[in-house]
């Protein structure tokens, strides 16, 4: 089953913050995140591992709550190269890169 | 270095016709998988592999094969197209390393079936 995200799309100033959540029924081992922009591949922004890990990636940071099953992306001061559709991928195991579960995607518009 | 190559960028196809998206990469990654992207749906696992000669199914493999002869090679064939296949394919690789690791993705194929 596909971890659910929200919201499915956020509009914001440049420098204004959002979160964007990912949830699971499932207990999970780690939770991926990337961006994608228009017409590109998906890009590696960082991965969260059980134990409730918390990472960041320049203004971009992650969080985990593995008792909850969730995981939250904070974007920070956003920057306009910050808009891209956001998705989380999960992984039930330590070795089941190969099964990761995507989100279907939040959508992130930054505005000057 | 060249990551993850998918070929072609651009297919159409009638239905009931057969054909092989191509996916390379040259990283010696152990973990390769392919994913279809659907508007509104995200990314939804196919067939992925752990190792050569080692395939196994995803979220949605009706339709599909795949085998892994090569560590450097993951082909993805479509064996009867249908419109419902009509989507932008991508192809991913990993390390396997003692944790799970990042995925690298192929630039996608975008694949129309008429």
């Amino acid at each position: 089953q596909q971890p659910v995200q929200s919201p499915q799309a956020v509009i914001l100033r440049e420098g204004e913050d959002a979160v964007i959540n990912c949830s699971s029924s499932k207990a999970l081992y780690s939770v991926h995140w990337y961006r994608q922009k228009h017409g590109e591949a998906p890009v590696f922004l960082m991965i969260l591992l059980k134990g409730g890990e918390q990472k960041g990636h320049d203004k971009i940071s992650a969080s985990f709550n593995e008792k909850k099953q969730q995981s939250s992306l904070y974007l920070t001061a956003s920057q306009l190269s910050y808009s891209g559709t956001y998705f989380c991928g999960t992984a039930e195991a330590t070795d089941s890169w190969g099964k990761l579960q995507f989100g279907a995607g939040t959508q992130v518009v930054v505005t000057p | 270095n060249a990551g993850v190559t998918q070929t072609p960028k651009f297919q159409v196809l009638k239905t009931g016709q057969s054909m092989t998206l191509q996916c390379a990469q040259d990283m010696n990654h152990e973990y390769m998988s392919w994913y279809r992207q659907d508007p509104g749906m995200g990314l939804r696992l196919i067939h992925y592999s752990v190792g050569a000669g080692i395939t196994d199914q995803g979220e949605v493999p009706n339709g599909y094969n795949v085998s892994r002869s090569t560590t450097e090679d993951f082909p993805l064939r479509l064996l009867s197209a249908a419109p419902s296949q009509t989507s932008v394919y991508f192809c991913a690789s990993s390390y396997r390393g003692p944790r799970n690791t990042e995925a690298f993705f192929g630039q996608g194929t975008r694949l129309t079936v008429v």
